[in-house]
């Protein structure tokens, strides 16, 4: 399998701009998380999906920020309009749900945007 | 509220010296337990958990963990360190109340150098 797959690893973006930052989970995961993480705030969970449904959005820090899971296999995570303190890495994660609550999540390699 | 305390900034160790990075958690239930290393611009990587049973878990990469009920402790432990072990470590806790979606609560992180 190849992962939970982030696109793009890179993005340098003018403050104002739309952001729109992607996730494919691994195949057969049912829970997919959006997390955030800045030198200044460590690891933050932004919102997280259960069976494409968002469960807890209660991370997401404005409206500007939104996220949709149209299928099983693709999450977005937007920001609209982008300003200089949403630069950060942001990382998708999935895991599967067994009804036990036990499996651990597995991240992807992060999208490092930056908003000057 | 549920918690997870990685009471070290930063722990520095030299090669071939056992390491300890240290959490302690506070949650309502039994506590799921885990750990995650994270390398320069990488994603984070699942170590080891605990869910039950026997206390001493064995994890990747030589990684082991002791679970510590009276003491709410789930040290990282490792008898002999390499200085590919140097990067940052996280510990988490599963959020009960969130059932079996397997929202996580993560520490701050620990920052391991290891010295040649």
């Amino acid at each position: 399998d190849a992962g939970v797959i982030q696109s793009p690893r890179h993005e340098v973006t003018e403050m104002g701009q739309e952001v729109t930052l992607r996730c494919k989970p691994i195949s057969g995961h049912n829970s997919l998380f959006w997390y955030r993480q800045t030198m200044m705030r460590g690891l933050e969970l932004l919102i997280y999906f259960n069976n494409n449904v968002p469960i807890d959005d209660s991370g997401m820090p404005e409206d500007r920020f939104s996220a949709k899971m149209p299928n099983a296999s693709f999450s977005t995570l937007k920001i609209q309009p982008s300003e200089p303190r949403d630069s950060a890495v942001y990382f998708c994660a999935s895991r599967s749900v067994d009804g036990t609550g036990y499996n651990e999540q597995f991240f992807g390699p992060g999208t490092r945007l930056t908003v000057l | 509220a549920q918690s997870v305390a990685q009471p070290e900034d930063q722990v520095n160790v030299a090669e071939g010296n056992p390491l300890t990075v240290k959490c302690t958690y506070s949650v309502s239930g039994n506590p799921y337990l885990f750990w995650y290393v994270q390398y320069p611009n990488r994603g984070l990587q699942f170590l080891l958990k605990y869910i039950t049973g026997d206390n001493l878990v064995k994890g990747s990469y030589g990684f082991e963990a002791e679970f510590n009920k009276s003491q709410t402790s789930f040290h990282l432990k490792k008898p002999s360190a390499l200085v590919s072990d140097s990067a940052l470590y996280f510990c988490a806790v599963r959020d009960h109340g969130s059932g079996n979606t397997g929202k996580l609560i993560f520490g701050q992180g620990t920052t391991l150098q290891v010295k040649p």
